[in-house]
């Protein structure tokens, strides 16, 4: 069972806006700023968001926000090529170990 | 080009042992904290272990200590992963990830290798 809480598939048509949430605790979420990373078809992880910053190369479509120990990741005008396993993570002060949710699967109708 | 390279994964018998290793280039590799983060297939992504770029703290997984030890070399620019007592859940595609420090308590994985996968089997 993952630290963090992930849905584990959200889907959206093209254009839609979607939001895909990260649920934690106080020792992770509660401490710590939380990134976002995308893997399309198993390939290799991308970053999207560190805190409510985009990575480099990344769309003003997506945001993020974060509320206590829960965050979010935001896409505004859901695109094809939008359609991928995303994972938030973040340290965990307790566990003094880098944590992972189990991951969203999007898919892009 | 800004990158890291894993090597070394192959297939190994239960209670083998294996090292990895990932080659950073294009980019001051002494000053960054690093990190090993795998998947099993068709699973999500796991931490494994940490190693700081100044003090030498070393942090692990549970499922891992004990069994693994991570290292680096500046001067070659390399971060290796000893792998011992391989498990059959040891098997994945293990990624060299670099960290950076945007902020006081905000880390984040910024870099990732292709990966080198890691099978574990009789």
């Amino acid at each position: 069972q993952s630290a963090l809480t992930q849905e584990a598939s959200v889907s959206g048509t093209v254009g839609q806006k979607v939001t895909l949430s990260c649920i934690g605790n106080s020792n992770n979420i509660g401490k710590y700023a939380v990134g976002w990373y995308q893997q399309i078809s198993h390939g290799t992880p991308k970053s999207v968001m560190f805190g409510n910053s985009l990575a480099s190369g990344i769309p003003d479509r997506f945001s993020g926000s974060k509320s206590g120990t829960t965050v979010s990741l935001t896409i505004s005008g859901l695109q094809p090529e939008d359609e991928a396993d995303y994972y938030c993570s973040t340290w965990d002060y307790s566990l003094s170990a880098w944590v992972f949710g189990g991951g969203t699967k999007l898919t892009v109708l | 080009e800004v990158q890291v390279v894993e090597s070394g994964g192959g297939l190994v018998q239960p209670g083998g042992s294996l090292r990895l290793s990932c080659a950073a280039s294009g980019f001051t590799f002494s000053s960054y904290r690093m990190n090993w983060v795998r998947q099993a297939p068709g699973k999500g992504l796991e931490w494994v272990a940490y190693i700081d770029s100044s003090d030498g703290t070393i942090y692990y997984a549970d499922s891992v200590k004990g069994r693994f030890t991570i290292s680096r070399d500046d001067a070659k620019n390399s971060l290796y992963l000893q792998m011992n007592s391989l498990r059959a859940e040891d098997s994945a595609n293990y990624y060299c990830v670099r960290e950076l420090i945007v902020a006081d308590k905000a880390d984040f994985f910024d870099m990732w290798g292709q990966g080198t996968m890691v099978t574990v089997s009789s």
